[in-house]
């Protein structure tokens, strides 16, 4: 199947500083990227949609200017959660679907960065 | 928001055994995906079923769609450790667009 990087996989940060994820797809091309997070033990909670040369869909309650989202280019998306804080502490997974296999619904991980803010 | 609620949140089995899980969800919709993830890792696609199919097969693994009742189950026979992870369903909505929305997961842990 299609293969989705996802980079760091673990981050430490102090409280008020910024942190990049990065996300690629690295043998499609992927115009949708779609970013979740989730707290242990929990479910996966859509944060944002990543769309290719365009702004990001947020989902309601999701601060756009606290999680950017940057989809530059076919095979990368980046988050950036912003002066981040205690609370922010999580597990963060992007997704995408290869269009290749558009018809089986199939979604594509990433192998989750986790987030720890001091 | 949560689309799925599943249950049992957590299953303990020994190995051979089968194990069944059940994923109820509120709104019409497109296809039902299950997805397993390891502890601390990303999540693996297991199978998906179409809102106009009723049943597939795919390995050891096993699911049922019910529409009417709004419900899915997984059952996967035969148990291993192996197969010890958070299993999720996870539902297409009709006009959703691509978009998957999560159930809560089931723990499944499978002991020798």
């Amino acid at each position: 199947g299609a293969v989705v990087s996802q980079h760091p996989s673990w981050v430490i940060c102090k409280s008020g500083t910024s942190v990049k994820i990065e996300c690629r797809s690295l043998d499609f091309q992927a115009t949708t990227m779609f970013w979740y997070r989730q707290f242990p033990k929990q479910s996966l909670m859509l944060m944002a949609t990543s769309n290719e040369g365009s702004k990001a869909t947020y989902e309601q309650g999701v601060e756009k200017d606290k999680f950017l989202i940057n989809h530059a280019s076919l095979t990368l998306s980046t988050l950036t959660v912003t002066s981040a804080h205690p609370e922010d502490s999580s597990f963060y997974i992007c997704s995408a679907r290869d269009p290749r296999e558009a018809y089986t619904g199939e979604l594509f991980f990433g192998e989750g960065s986790r987030l720890t803010v001091l | 928001s949560q689309q799925g609620e599943e249950d049992p949140q957590a299953l303990s089995i020994q190995e051979g055994e089968n194990a069944t899980m059940n994923c109820s969800y509120k709104t019409s919709i497109n296809n039902l995906q299950w997805y397993r993830q390891n502890s601390g890792r990303g999540l693996v696609h297991l199978i998906l079923i179409r809102s106009n199919e009723r049943e597939k097969h795919s390995g050891r693994l096993r699911v049922t769609l019910d529409t009417s009742k709004k419900s899915s189950s997984l059952l996967i026979t035969a148990s291993r450790a192996a197969d010890t992870a958070s299993y999720f369903c996870a539902t297409g909505v009709t006009g959703g667009g691509n978009k998957l929305t999560f159930g809560t997961g089931t723990q499944l842990k499978v002991e020798l």
